[in-house]
């Protein structure tokens, strides 16, 4: 079992339609939980984290936390086809490197 | 403010060149780190700065990488005798230093290498 694992994709979804992506790890341990964004030739981009479990809200992104079920998932509310890249999960417990997934690719279509 | 610059941007070498790629981390960070990642591939970890601490190289594929951070600041990642296969983008990344790794990590453009 991969330590973070993704789905890669493709998810495709209809501009203005909610995107959910999710994230396993298998650290019992982790503590920190980062969404980065890549788009096609660029350098990851931060989204968001969360370190508690529960929901965290910024504009249209949710992170949602689950340490007993060992996921972590992002939505993406009114998707537009700017949102339309590569999601990377990374993971990381006390001390530890982070642990990147592989990421999901996403398409907003117009 | 700015945030974490590379240079070259691009890099075209022959093969058995050396090579010196460059970061200059956000101002206040002090902790750096060298990702590469191949194309259509995860990002593979490389090596990790922080403060005076002796680095984390545990990531470095080959003797052929070494990376080094002055005055805590700016880093230099040199590749010698480059292969075909480090054709890759290495990126570079710079946090403030939390509770193990709990700072988000901010990228630089990377540095797109590509050996002849």
């Amino acid at each position: 079992q991969k330590e973070v694992e993704q789905n890669s994709g493709p998810l495709s979804v209809p501009e203005g339609a909610i995107a959910s992506l999710n994230c396993t790890y298998s650290d019992r341990g982790s503590q920190s939980f980062f969404w980065y964004r890549q788009y096609s030739g660029k350098s990851p981009e931060l989204i968001m984290f969360i370190y508690s479990n529960g929901d965290k809200e910024d504009g249209r992104f949710t992170a949602q936390l689950n340490k007993a079920s060992q996921y972590v998932s992002l939505l993406i509310r009114d998707s537009q086809p700017s949102d339309s890249a590569t999601y990377l999960c990374a993971v990381a417990g006390n001390n530890r490197k982070l642990i990147w997934g592989l990421g999901t690719s996403l398409g907003v279509n117009p | 403010g700015a945030g974490v610059s590379q240079s070259p941007s691009n890099k075209v070498t022959e093969k058995g060149k050396d090579v010196e790629l460059r970061c200059d981390p956000i101002s206040g960070h002090t902790a750096l780190y060298w990702y590469r990642q191949s194309l259509g591939q995860g990002l593979e970890f490389l090596i990790y700065f922080q403060g005076n601490s002796a680095p984390d190289k545990s990531g470095l594929p080959s003797d052929r990488f070494s990376a080094e951070r002055t005055g805590g600041s700016v880093s230099t990642l040199t590749i010698q005798r480059t292969q075909q296969e480090d054709s890759a983008v290495y990126l570079c990344a710079s946090s403030l230093v939390g509770t193990g790794f709990n700072q988000p990590q901010h990228f630089g453009d990377g540095t797109r290498l590509s050996i002849l």
